[in-house]
């Protein structure tokens, strides 16, 4: 089954602070990755996707993830963090074949960016 | 638009009921998939459905059991309810299902005594 490794469960910043969130999985084939954050009292939104092509992509907010086939990676980064980032992170892989439509969730990570 | 609306927002159950929570995905989408997302772990996936059939399930018991209507809302059951069952069960709706980007609703907190 695939899984999704988050490394950091809490991160703390201060504003304008460089972030960079771990995401690691585990499927040896073909995936589509994505970045979601839920904002407090939101519900999950899109932050960035891969699906193929350039493995650097760029979401909303600033926000871009490098796609790392042969570290299996796929991190999160912004230049300097604003207050507003604060919520929590979750790192998603859609893999094929069977489980085609199916998102595999990291536990997520707490940003918690300080003014 | 409106976006995935989901119901009830909260609920209060003991253990043993059985629940019933409801999704209506966003115009024009027609996969639903259900998740479980339990207290400091990310979201878990019970079910999809598209076009009204079941694509996909996930590692839950047959406690748990979901339909797709012929307007493409669903509906999420889950039978002989246990303490284990409290979490925030979340709704996505696609245009396909498949790779199609999900959108999510605000979720049903469900709470059992």
């Amino acid at each position: 089954a695939q899984s999704v490794s988050q490394h950091n469960h809490h991160v703390i910043l201060s504003e304008a602070a460089s972030l960079e969130l771990g995401c690691n999985y585990s499927y040896g084939g073909t995936v589509n990755l994505f970045w979601y954050v839920q904002y407090p009292g939101q519900h999950l939104q899109l932050l960035l996707k891969y699906f193929s092509g350039d493995p650097l992509v760029k979401g909303i907010k600033g926000f871009e993830a490098e796609f790392i086939k042969s570290k299996f990676s796929f991190n999160l980064r912004k230049p300097s963090v604003q207050w507003s980032d604060t919520a929590e992170y979750f790192c998603a892989v859609n893999a094929g074949g069977s489980t085609l439509g199916r998102l595999y969730f990291g536990r997520g990570t707490q940003l918690t960016v300080w003014p | 638009d409106a976006g995935v609306t989901q119901s009830p927002t909260h609920l209060i159950k003991t253990r043993g009921q059985h629940v019933t929570l409801r999704c209506s995905p966003i115009s024009g989408h027609k996969s639903v998939s259900w998740y479980q997302q339990v207290l400091g772990q990310g979201p878990q996936f019970i079910f999809q459905y598209y076009e009204k059939e079941e694509r996909g399930r996930g590692n839950f018991p047959d406690r748990f059991s979901a339909r797709q209507f012929p307007n493409y809302s669903s509906e999420l059951n889950v039978n002989a309810l246990l303490l284990g069952d409290s979490a925030l069960y979340l709704c996505a709706s696609s245009v396909a299902g498949g790779d199609s980007e999900q959108f999510f609703g605000p979720g049903t907190r469900l709470t059992v005594l």
